[in-house]
């Protein structure tokens, strides 16, 4: 069975630092993997995906990811946190028979101080 | 606006009564999700319908829980006799078959009293 594990609740940064908030997998085929963001009172955006094709994902508002099998690793990083990416963000993976079903992790709250 | 709508954005009712919220997809979209987050968790899987068929219900859908995708279009999810428990945001999403994204709406919040 796939599953995710993000591995920090809550990490705090200043704007203008960079971000990471670290999620591992687990999954007996090929992910796919997914971080999506969601603001209070907003839905569930999605961030960025990795579907087998580049090992380094470019995502929305400058975020990326690096899928690394040998660490069954798929950290999100930003270079430069800025006030509006104080969110909850989760990592996902999909389930191996039908990509489109998700599997959530628990979430990680960022908050960004000024 | 053209994408995923739910309704309505909050409920609040006592316990034992029942409930029902829509989702209305992306237009054509042929695959609808619905899941079930609660506070400080992620978004759980409930259950799935492409087209008309429910294709597969999660062991947290209890006999309580029931979900319609008439047509194929909007869906609707009723929960019979609400507990405390039920209390939690109820996502919608949709995606075309095929798709590697999928589509969320707001979230209908449930609070059982």
């Amino acid at each position: 069975a796939q599953s995710v594990t993000q591995l920090d609740s809550h990490v705090s940064v200043s704007e203008g630092t960079p971000v990471l908030l670290r999620c591992n997998y687990s999954s007996s085929y090929s992910p796919s993997l997914f971080w999506y963001v969601q603001h209070p009172n907003k839905g569930l955006q999605l961030l960025l995906k990795y579907t087998s094709a580049a090992t380094l994902v470019k995502g929305i508002n400058g975020f990326e990811a690096e899928f690394k099998k040998s660490e069954t690793s798929f950290h999100l990083t930003k270079p430069s946190a800025h006030m509006s990416d104080a969110a909850e963000y989760f990592c996902v993976v999909s389930a191996w028979y039908n990509t489109d079903k998700l599997i959530f992790g628990t979430g990680t709250r960022l908050q960004v101080f000024p | 606006d053209t994408g995923v709508s739910q309704d309505p954005r909050h409920k609040i009712t006592k316990r034992g009564q029942n409930v029902t919220f829509r989702c209305d997809p992306i237009s054509e979209h042929n695959r609808l999700y619905w899941y079930r987050q609660t506070l400080g968790q992620g978004p759980e899987f409930l259950t799935y319908f492409q087209n008309e068929a429910q294709l597969e219900k999660s062991r947290l859908l209890s006999d309580r829980f029931s979900a319609e995708r008439p047509k194929g279009s909007f869906s609707t999810l009723e929960i019979q006799r609400t507990e405390q428990g039920d209390s939690a945001m109820y996502l919608c999403a949709s995606s075309p078959i095929g798709g590697t994204e999928a589509f969320f709406g707001q979230g209908t919040r449930l609070t059982v009293v």
